[in-house]
């Protein structure tokens, strides 16, 4: 059962321009939601992350949106950067679960 | 403060034999989750522990695989007698919080590769 799903496998962007990328949640119950960025061969790295009580949150060149009525949450990353190709995964907890649900992830390309 | 380190990085094990991985969570960190990424997919969570305590094992099949984190020491991930299928990169997360509340930190994960 794929409570978290991210539908579009890959994404290809031009150096500069805006990166979005998407994430569906079918769980109401999630409250806590998280971006993590990935390398080949590494672990994920913790990006950013919103509460269900915000719809908006920002960091630098990150920002995340939360729509909660459409159970849809977003990255955008501008501008986006050579060193931003890797896989991105969204993630969502609730508050009593102690543990994260990832979604398959994306794998974003930015090209010259 | 060291990050969550893992190892061994990279494990081979014949069919039939025992992989036991380490991890030891960021300092000051209680919470110790471990999740398996097989290939072309997302993490699965496996299980969450706290210090000598198993929260949570739901995503932990239910033969061969064992999971601990004791009062001294790094967390195991212990799998018995391994299958071609128990292939995949295991990642260890620790955090201070549970993970409902909180961001996670990730180890460099170890890759098992059982021939």
């Amino acid at each position: 059962d794929q409570q978290v799903k991210q539908n579009s496998p890959s994404l290809s962007v031009q150096e500069g321009r805006i990166s979005i990328l998407n994430c569906d949640y079918t769980n109401s119950m999630f409250d806590y939601f998280l971006w993590y960025k990935k390398y080949p061969a590494e672990g994920p790295t913790f990006l950013i992350s919103i509460s269900s009580i915000k719809d908006k949150n920002e960091d630098g060149r990150f920002t995340v949106f939360l729509n909660k009525s459409a159970k849809h949450l977003s990255l955008h990353i501008v501008p986006s950067q050579p060193g931003d190709s890797a896989v991105y995964f969204c993630a969502a907890a609730t508050d009593s679960w102690g543990k994260f649900q990832f979604g398959a992830g994306t794998q974003v390309v930015v090209t010259p | 403060n060291a990050g969550v380190m893992q190892n061994p990085r990279h494990l081979v094990r014949r069919r039939g034999q025992e992989a036991r991985l380490r991890c030891s969570p960021m300092k000051g960190h209680s919470h110790v989750y471990w999740y398996r990424q097989l290939p072309e997919e997302g993490l699965k969570f496996m299980v969450y522990l706290q210090k000598e305590n198993i929260i949570d094992e739901s995503g932990m099949p239910k033969e061969r695989f064992s999971a601990e984190f004791p009062k001294e020491g790094p967390s195991i991930l212990r799998i018995q007698q391994v299958v071609r299928g128990d292939s995949a990169a295991y990642f260890c997360a620790s955090s201070p919080l549970p993970q409902g509340k909180t961001e996670a930190f990730f180890g460099q994960g170890t890759r098992l590769t059982v021939v």
